[in-house]
């Protein structure tokens, strides 16, 4: 069974660029994710999609981050204008529902330099 | 608000002995508890999960103990190896807060010395 793919690998932007970021999730998971991962510290959620829907993304950071899954398959993460502080590893994870008692797969990330 | 913390930020174990990586967590309303392991440059990797309705759950080499009164969590790992170096992280979904993704603690990082 394919995991969850990610792409780039590695983004280096200057700041006030825009980045966009690549997630297409286990075949068949309704369910997909955006977590930030800063240096030294545990993934944070961004948003999470049930299908094509948005299901919370009431810590994405609206005014630069924004993300679509328009088929309810892949789906993309943006942001516009970069700050120094977006630097982090983007984690896209899926899973096949979204229960509450259910776990993740996680792809292995873009990690965003903001010089 | 409230969040998942870890006590210690390295564990440096021989390789062979056991490891006991533990967790704090402040939500009573907290009913799955789950593991990852993540590597360097890797994304986080599923080692094993907890329902609140129980207080101890075993896996190959790895068991996870539940604490409710105390809201503790820890993962103990018999006959450690280099393999398993890496940084571990609990999680936990936040129950009521309706929030249905997992929040994650700080992670803990193992280091396995030959």
């Amino acid at each position: 069974e394919a995991g969850v793919a990610q792409s780039p690998r590695y983004k280096i932007i200057e700041k006030r660029q825009s980045v966009a970021f690549w997630c297409n999730p286990i075949s068949g998971h309704a369910t997909l994710y955006w977590y930030q991962q800063i240096l030294g510290q545990g993934p944070k959620l961004l948003i999470q999609f049930q299908n094509n829907g948005v299901v919370d993304d009431s810590q994405l950071p609206k005014d630069r981050f924004s993300a679509e899954r328009l088929k309810g398959v892949d789906s993309t993460l943006k942001i516009q204008p970069a700050k120094l502080e977006d630097s982090a590893v983007y984690l896209c994870a899926s899973s096949l529902e979204a229960r509450r008692s259910e776990k993740l797969f996680f792809g292995s990330g873009t990690q965003l330099s903001v010089l | 608000g409230e969040s998942v913390g870890l006590h210690l930020p390295t564990l440096s174990v021989q390789e062979g002995d056991n490891s006991i990586i533990n967790c704090a967590y402040s939500n009573s309303a907290s009913d799955y508890f789950i593991w990852y392991k993540q590597e360097s440059g890797k994304g986080p990797q599923f080692i094993i999960d907890i329902r609140s309705n129980m207080d101890k759950r075993q896996g190959q080499r790895v068991t996870v103990l539940l604490n409710k009164t105390v809201k503790h969590l820890s993962l103990q790992i018999a006959a450690t190896q280099p393999g398993d170096s890496a940084v571990y992280f609990c999680a936990e979904n936040m129950g009521d807060t309706g929030r249905r993704a997992l929040t994650f603690g700080s992670g803990t990082r193992l280091q396995v010395q030959p």
